[in-house]
């Protein structure tokens, strides 16, 4: 399936700690995105890298992307706790109206 | 601004129940659809998604069915639940050109 992979599945820092989750895909896309989901919520999306872009920033959020090795990293820096979440990153399926969502990285901030 | 709707928030159906789960879009017109299904602590399941009133994609063969009678009103049914149907159903909504998903705030359902 084309369904991406993040990595680590949970990861668990302290305030003001960086924390860095990593997605890897499988097939061609346009874009790459992020997005976040609070317990028993919805997803809201963060940031969306074009495949013709290697970096991008939103407030404290940094991406990356590596059409190359099909792979994709978030970055929050300063972390709060405020910023416990799931993120998942989701690709376009080439030539389609869907996203395929990854598996999702579990982030515990301690304050 | 446009706003999305789901409801109910949370749902315990028994065993072989009808189900019905609504989604309403405010504030769009000619909006991507979609259902997903979430189990705990998974990623999600892209069940059904549509692109204009009557027309229906289904992902994965299962016990649900979809339907988008008006515009922005999106029914996600089924005729007899199964202990399976268990999860967290997410709506969201989307314009073509950007790719982005909004999503609802999902129904918890809970099949006994």
């Amino acid at each position: 399936s084309q369904q991406g992979e993040e990595d680590p599945q949970a990861l668990s820092i302290q305030e003001g700690e960086n924390a860095t989750m990593n997605c890897s895909y499988k097939t061609s896309i346009n874009n790459l995105q992020w997005y976040r989901q609070n317990s028993g919520r919805g997803l809201v999306h963060l940031i969306l890298i074009r495949s013709n872009e290697r970096e991008k920033h939103s407030g404290r959020l940094r991406v990356t992307l590596d059409t190359s090795k099909k792979s994709s990293s978030l970055l929050i820096t300063a972390s709060r706790a405020a910023d416990t979440a799931s993120y998942f990153c989701a690709t376009d399926a080439w030539n389609t109206d869907k996203l395929i969502f990854g598996t999702g990285t579990r982030l515990q901030v301690f304050p | 601004s446009q706003t999305i709707h789901q409801w109910p928030a949370t749902l315990v159906q028994p065993v072989g129940s009808p189900l019905s789960l609504e989604c309403t879009v405010e504030g769009t017109s000619n909006p991507n659809l979609y259902w997903y299904r979430q189990a705990a602590g998974r990623g999600l399941q892209l069940l059904f998604y549509s692109v204009g009133i009557g027309q229906i994609s289904s992902e994965v063969p299962q016990n649900l069915s979809a339907s988008r009678p008006q515009d922005r009103q999106f029914i996600l049914s089924s005729k007899k639940l199964l202990l399976s149907d268990s999860g967290f159903y997410l709506c969201a909504w989307s314009i073509r050109t950007s790719g982005i998903e909004y999503f609802g705030p999902g129904t918890r359902l809970t099949v006994t």
